[in-house]
């Protein structure tokens, strides 16, 4: 079993409409939380970096933490097309150097 | 969000011949970098983690002579991909973190280089 677990889609949704990403994982010892978008041949760009439970808004984008569930998500309200790229959870152990990533959803927008 | 820069974007080389790319905090100190390796579709896979200053800690297959990793400043390290072959081909990714606080810090990426080997 893959620590973190993320749905790779594809996700295909009309503009306007509301994503919701998510991932899962299994180790508690995971106390910071990260979502990044990478478009094509591009390096990851951090959208999000929380590390409490409950909910996280910036902009369009709400994190959202569930420690006891071991499950986060992340919210996209309005999708625009160009919010089509993979969407990368990942997460760190307090006192780690590390990243554990997702595999990244794949999301496309469509106009 | 800081800024961490990568040079080259996309680089061409000649079977047998070594590239080196460049990862650059802009804006902080980079404690600790970390060299990913990116196939299509794919997720990113770490290769090694460098702290400033000291030898750099490679992940399991990846191989030390093959992929050379320098950080010897706090906002510089290098990665050098040595007698490169096709099979070297890939999109590399520079991350970068400062840990030398008590507060654990977000990670930050760069650009990434697309290596394609001749």
């Amino acid at each position: 079993q893959k620590e973190v677990e993320q749905d790779p889609g594809p996700l295909s949704v009309p503009e306007g409409a509301i994503v919701s990403l998510n991932c899962t994982y299994s180790n508690s010892a995971f106390q910071y939380f990260m979502w990044y978008r990478q478009y094509s041949r591009k390096g990851p760009e951090l959208l999000m970096y929380t590390y409490s439970s409950g909910n996280k808004e910036d902009g369009r984008f709400t994190a959202q933490v569930d420690k006891s569930s071991k499950y986060i998500s992340l919210f996209i309200r309005d999708s625009q097309p160009s919010d089509s790229a993979t969407y990368l959870c990942a997460m760190i152990r307090f006192g780690n150097e590390k990243l554990t990533f997702g595999t990244g959803t794949r999301l496309t927008i469509i106009p | 969000g800081a800024v961490v820069s990568q040079h080259p974007s996309w680089v061409i080389c000649k079977s047998g011949t070594s590239v080196k790319i460049e990862c650059r905090s802009l804006d902080f100190q980079a404690t600790t970098m970390f060299w990913y390796r990116q196939f299509p579709k794919q997720s990113l896979m770490l290769m090694a983690t460098s702290n400033e200053g000291s030898k750099a800690t490679y992940e399991q297959g990846v191989e030390k002579d093959k992929f050379l990793i320098n950080h010897a400043s706090l906002t510089l390290s290098t990665l050098t991909v040595t007698s490169a072959h096709p099979e070297d081909s890939s999109f590399y990714i520079c991350s970068a973190r400062d840990l030398s606080g008590l507060m654990n810090t977000e990670a930050f990426f760069g650009q990434g280089t697309r290596l394609t080997v001749v």
